[in-house]
């Protein structure tokens, strides 16, 4: 089976920044994506990582380390607009996807 | 389409009813996946499709849920003699093809919200 361990919430204020933690246990790892999710709405896609290290992608960033079987978002200059459910997900080598419970993040003026 | 449709996007229904819940997926889309997710929760697995064969079904939780890809396009999900246990929003998603070593992104409908009074 999957196990995913993320901070159930976190706090921040807007322009700072911010990273959401997750540990793993799973067989067959491929690798590990974020999804952002607005309340009422669908899971988008934000991050993936299959190698060890960082991934940038504009204010999001995210990292891997396997040996480790950890990985963190990290967000950036963060805006009103990015108080949301943050999930990390992995992907087996059955091409299955499996997500964590979720961090909610609040950013605060 | 451009996006992921799902229909109904809400379904009201009485214990012991039947329910479908249908997904249209992305032109082209291969994978199809369907997912439920409650209030305060992640996704939680259900199924798994490559076509029109169901790669992985394990995340069904019992037989009263049934999920078909008749013609590797349109998906529908199935349940029988509806519980109150199974209120909760199911959400399909695609992919182009598989997830591994690639893209690891996934295309998520607004979801259905399922409501068993």
């Amino acid at each position: 089976g999957q196990s995913l361990e993320q901070p159930s919430e976190v706090t921040a204020v807007e322009g700072a920044i911010v990273q959401i933690n997750c540990t793993y246990q799973t067989s067959g790892f491929y690798g590990l994506s974020w999804y952002q999710q607005h309340d009422g709405g669908a899971p988008t896609f934000l991050s993936y990582n299959a190698l060890d290290g960082l991934e940038e992608t504009g204010r999001f960033s995210s990292f891997l380390s396997r040996s480790d079987s950890y990985g963190y978002l990290l967000l950036q200059e963060l805006q009103m607009k990015d108080s949301a459910s943050y999930f990390c997900a992995v992907i087996t080598g059955a091409n299955n996807l499996f997500f964590g419970t979720g961090t909610r993040l609040t950013v605060i003026p | 389409g451009a996006g992921v449709s799902q229909t109904p996007s809400n379904k009201v229904t009485e214990k012991g009813k039947y329910v479908e819940l249908r997904c249209d997926p992305i032109s082209g889309h291969t994978a199809l996946y369907w997912y439920r997710q409650s209030l305060g929760q992640g996704p939680e697995f259900l199924i798994y499709f490559q076509g029109t064969g169901a790669a992985d079904d394990s995340g069904l939780p019992n037989d009263r849920f049934f999920a078909v890809r008749p013609e590797g396009s349109v998906s529908t999900l199935k349940i029988q003699r509806t519980e109150r246990g199974d209120s909760a929003v199911y959400l399909c998603a695609s992919s182009p093809k598989g997830l591994a070593g690639v893209t690891g992104e996934l295309f998520f409908g607004e979801g259905s919200r399922l409501t068993v009074l």
